[in-house]
């Protein structure tokens, strides 16, 4: 079953501005993370945040955590075309074992 | 490179037959796991092997569905039976116990499409 649900479930917005995505989740988790996925293609992982972390920033990508809330955002700051992807966060449930439970995911259209 | 790759891309099946896909995964990495995709929705967990050992099977894997790891490098994904239903994404990702935590590398995908 799904564990993650992200919302919205699309977005579109235009070049040079930002965009946010939200996740939520229902278990303890040991950390969460988020990939990239191009139409049709494989998952690109792009960032981890583990459960005792707040923030976490990688190039254009800040991501936020709340453990009391169960919720984790992602934030792409100055979007290019190329952002242009469907947005997966995925946790662990709580287990150390790997496997991964995804939500939905977000469909990310920036328009040039 | 040394990515994760899958075999073949894309497959067409008629209904019944039966298919085998193969996942390489990153060398040094003994973890090798099976997602399923269909559209719009997130990737789905099947199998997870540590080595050569299967050591976790979602429910989501019917008796059609079988996977190894023989030699704890490869592995293959073989459905028999195939039904309309199977048409999907089918994702192999790997990682390595060494890294804490694990973040998974995915391949690209076998899109499976049975008619």
């Amino acid at each position: 079953s799904q564990q993650g649900e992200e919302d919205p479930q699309a977005l579109s917005i235009q070049e040079g501005e930002n965009a946010t995505m939200n996740c939520s989740y229902k278990t303890s988790i040991n950390n969460l993370q988020w990939y990239r996925q191009n139409s049709g293609r494989g998952l690109v992982h792009l960032i981890l945040i583990r459960s005792n972390e707040r923030e976490k920033h990688s190039g254009r990508l800040r991501v936020t955590l709340d453990t009391s809330k169960k919720s984790s955002s992602l934030l792409i700051t100055a979007s290019r075309a190329a952002d242009t992807a469907s947005y997966f966060c995925a946790t662990d449930r709580g287990s150390t074992l790997g496997r991964l439970y995804f939500g939905r995911g977000t469909q990310l259209t920036v328009w040039p | 490179d040394t990515g994760v790759s899958q075999n073949p891309r894309h497959k067409i099946t008629k209904r019944g037959q039966n298919v085998t896909f193969r996942c390489d995964p990153i060398s040094e990495h003994n973890r090798l796991y099976w997602y399923r995709q269909t559209l719009g929705q997130g990737p789905e967990f099947l199998t997870y092997f540590q080595n050569e050992a299967q050591l976790e099977k979602s429910r989501l894997l019917s008796d059609r569905f079988s996977a190894e790891r023989p030699k704890g490098s490869f592995s293959t994904l073989e459905i028999q039976r195939t039904e309309q239903g199977d048409s999907a994404m089918y994702l192999c990702a790997s990682s390595s116990e060494l890294f804490q935590p694990l973040e998974q590398y995915f391949g690209p995908g076998t899109r499976l499409t049975v008619t």
